[in-house]
Order: C-alpha cells, then sequence, then structure tokens
C-alpha cells in the first residue's frame, strides 16, 4: 500500500524548535518530490515547503524561509521538516504529501498529519 | 507570487445537481499546473484533477476539470451525497505553490 505517514508533533512554546518526520513506504521515495503542507484549526491549506526528488531544489513559503529547513534521506524513504523559532501563527495540523516525478509538485499521497502547537 | 481566488466562497445545490466552481490565478500557470483536492472535515485533502484537467488515480468521470492560463474550472456533473466538501485549487507552475482559499459545496 502507497502511504506517508508524519510524526514528531507535539507542544512546544514559542521560540522553541520541532522536527516533523515523514515514512514513506510502498513506491520508489527517491524518484518522488516531497512536500509539507499545513492547516491551521477552522482554516484552509496553505503550501509550507516542497524538495525535489534528489534534493536539488528546495522550495519554502516565505511565512517559513529561515526558519525552517526541509530535507530527505532516500535511504531511509524519509521526508523530514525541522522547524525553528516557532511562532504562535505556525500552530497547524502538518501534512505530509508526495509530489510528481520531474520537477512537478502537485500532490497525490497523503498522510493523515501530525498537530504542532505553538503555545506558552 | 500567484494568488489564486476561487467562487463562489459556498455552493448550495442538491444531490444530483451540477456544480461548477472557479479557480482565477492572478498571472498565468505555466504549464496549466493547476490541481484541485477534496477535503471533508477532519480528513486529509484527495487530489482529484492535476495538470488543470487529468483526473487522479481513482477519481469518478463526474470530476472534470478545465481551463488555461488564468482561468481553471472544476466541474462535478451530478453531485453525489460523498462529494458535499470543500473544494481548494492549487498551482505548482512557480514558487510559492499557493493554494486557493476554497470552496465548501454544502447541501441545500
Amino acid at each position: 500500500e502507497v502511504q506517508v505517514v508524519e510524526s514528531g508533533g507535539g507542544l512546544v512554546k514559542p521560540g522553541g524548535s520541532l522536527r516533523l518526520s515523514c515514512a514513506a513506504s510502498g513506491f520508489t521515495f527517491s524518484i518522488y518530490n516531497m512536500n509539507w503542507v499545513r492547516q491551521a484549526p477552522g482554516r484552509g491549506l496553505e503550501w509550507v515547503s516542497s524538495i525535489s526528488s534528489s534534493s536539488s531544489y528546495i522550495y519554502y513559503a516565505d511565512s517559513v524561509k529561515g526558519r525552517f529547513t526541509i530535507s530527505r534521506d532516500n535511504a531511509k524513504n524519509s521526508l523530514y521538516l525541522q522547524m525553528n523559532s516557532l511562532r504562535a501563527e505556525d500552530t497547524a495540523v502538518y501534512y505530509c504529501a508526495r509530489g510528481g516525478t520531474a520537477m512537478v509538485f502537485y500532490m497525490d499521497v497523503w498522510g493523515k498529519g501530525t498537530a504542532v502547537t505553538a503555545s506558552s | 507570487e500567484i494568488v489564486l481566488t476561487q467562487s463562489p466562497g459556498t455552493l448550495s445545490l442538491s444531490p444530483g445537481e451540477r456544480a461548477t466552481l472557479s479557480c482565477r490565478a492572478s498571472q498565468s500557470v505555466s504549464n496549466s499546473y493547476l490541481a484541485w483536492y477534496q477535503q471533508k472535515p477532519g480528513q486529509a485533502p484527495r487530489l482529484l484533477i492535476y495538470g488543470a484537467s487529468s483526473r487522479a488515480t481513482g477519481i469518478p468521470d463526474r470530476f472534470s476539470g478545465s481551463g488555461s492560463g488564468t482561468d481553471f474550472t472544476l466541474t462535478i456533473s451530478r453531485l453525489e451525497p460523498e462529494d458535499f466538501a470543500v473544494y481548494y485549487c492549487q498551482q505548482y507552475g512557480s514558487s510559492p505553490f499557493t493554494f486557493g482559499p476554497g470552496t465548501k459545496v454544502d447541501i441545500k
């Protein structure tokens, strides 16, 4: 079964750090681009970051640039999101989503999400 | 940054009716790299359409996408009870890969 499963969410104080992980299975992880998308409570979807299959291309939303770092380990079939200097407005469910191959970044496989709460 | 505007914000229809959802971009979406997603409460989004008009795997043919440049449309030919949800468009032609604010399709 093709799936991605997020982990690492939790409660963190503003200014703190958190590292999200996404474990992929059922497909050849190394040939797919990968994405992080978040959804604040009661709000719409917000694209956060994307990474190409070989990590050659990395993109960030302005709202997280300089604070978040996306990375992947193709040997471990895993995607990561290092989140530093967290703010209250980063509170959201974070979804890992598989992208396409080549330089295509639609999202065809989604995890159930992991909740991040930045609050004192 | 490409800003996506979706209209209407809410669409109230009955099962069996046709739904037409609009997504307008502030500038041309390159290669028609426009996707549509469906999201139900408490669930992750599901990809419906990519490349403006290609149905994703397993998506019923009552869902269709059209458009190019700055104007795109998602059509649901006959609404089934399970189609009442929020629909988002997303452009992935240029970073940042923005989403629209969503259209809620609810039961009239």
